[in-house]
């Protein structure tokens, strides 16, 4: 199964400053045929279900403010969260579903200093 | 829009079984796959097993093989996940997920095992 390492497990950021999450998998999620990388990034607050942020690695759902990006190709990546705001208070995950089984990382809990 | 719309929160005894349904609407049920992942407290995301559009067939991961289910009726638009001989460590919140043009999930279901 492809392991995902996200780092670090948690990060305390002054509003308004920038929040970096980084997730790295053992496999490439890339696939050659369609250039897509078979990731997402999710927002998990307490009782709610994930909230889908980012698709394909990079592409940003219609809803997401865009304060929150993601980047990176093959094996590592990056959710970036440019200026944080109260409400981005949560955990973040990275998935990928190239392979079956899912995985997900373990998780990075972003706080407010 | 599309909606999946999950079952009540259950309490089992160890040893016994639960099945969860997952009813679905908005789109054309047997067009995209479902995916049951589950949440136990203080841990990460954990997918289960999925069922595949069209063809009905499931698969599942290697740790739940034998203990768990993914069936659904296409004409109730539902898919449900049964899960077997339940241990305390299956206590967590049981999502379904549908995948397609993005993912969306359920609202998620309790499932406490507790003597």
């Amino acid at each position: 199964d492809v392991v995902m390492t996200q780092s670090p497990d948690s990060l305390a950021v002054s509003l308004g400053e920038r929040a970096t999450i980084n997730c790295k998998t053992s496999q490439s999620v890339l696939y050659s045929s369609n250039n897509n990388n078979y990731i997402t990034w999710y927002q998990k607050k307490p009782g709610q279900p994930p909230k889908l942020l980012i698709h394909w690695a990079s592409t940003r759902e219609s809803g997401v403010p865009d304060r929150f990006s993601g980047s990176g190709s093959g094996t590592d990546f990056t959710l970036t969260i440019s200026s944080v705001q109260a409400e981005d208070v949560a955990l973040y995950y990275c998935q990928q579903f190239y392979y079956t089984p899912w995985t997900f990382g373990q998780g990075t809990r972003v706080e407010i200093k | 829009q599309v909606q999946l719309v999950q079952s009540g929160a259950e309490v089992k005894n160890p040893g016994a079984s639960v099945r969860l349904s997952c009813k679905t609407s908005g789109y054309t049920f047997t067009n995209n796959h479902i995916h049951w992942v589950r949440q136990a407290p203080g841990q990460s995301l954990e997918w289960m097993g999925w069922i595949m559009a069209g063809s009905g067939d499931a698969q599942y991961l290697q740790k739940f093989q034998g203990r768990v289910l993914i069936t659904w009726d296409t004409s109730a638009t539902t898919v449900y996940m049964e899960l077997r001989s339940l241990k305390s460590e299956d206590t967590a919140v049981y999502y379904c997920v549908r995948e397609g043009g993005g993912f969306q999930w359920g609202q998620g279901t309790l499932v406490t095992v507790s003597s």
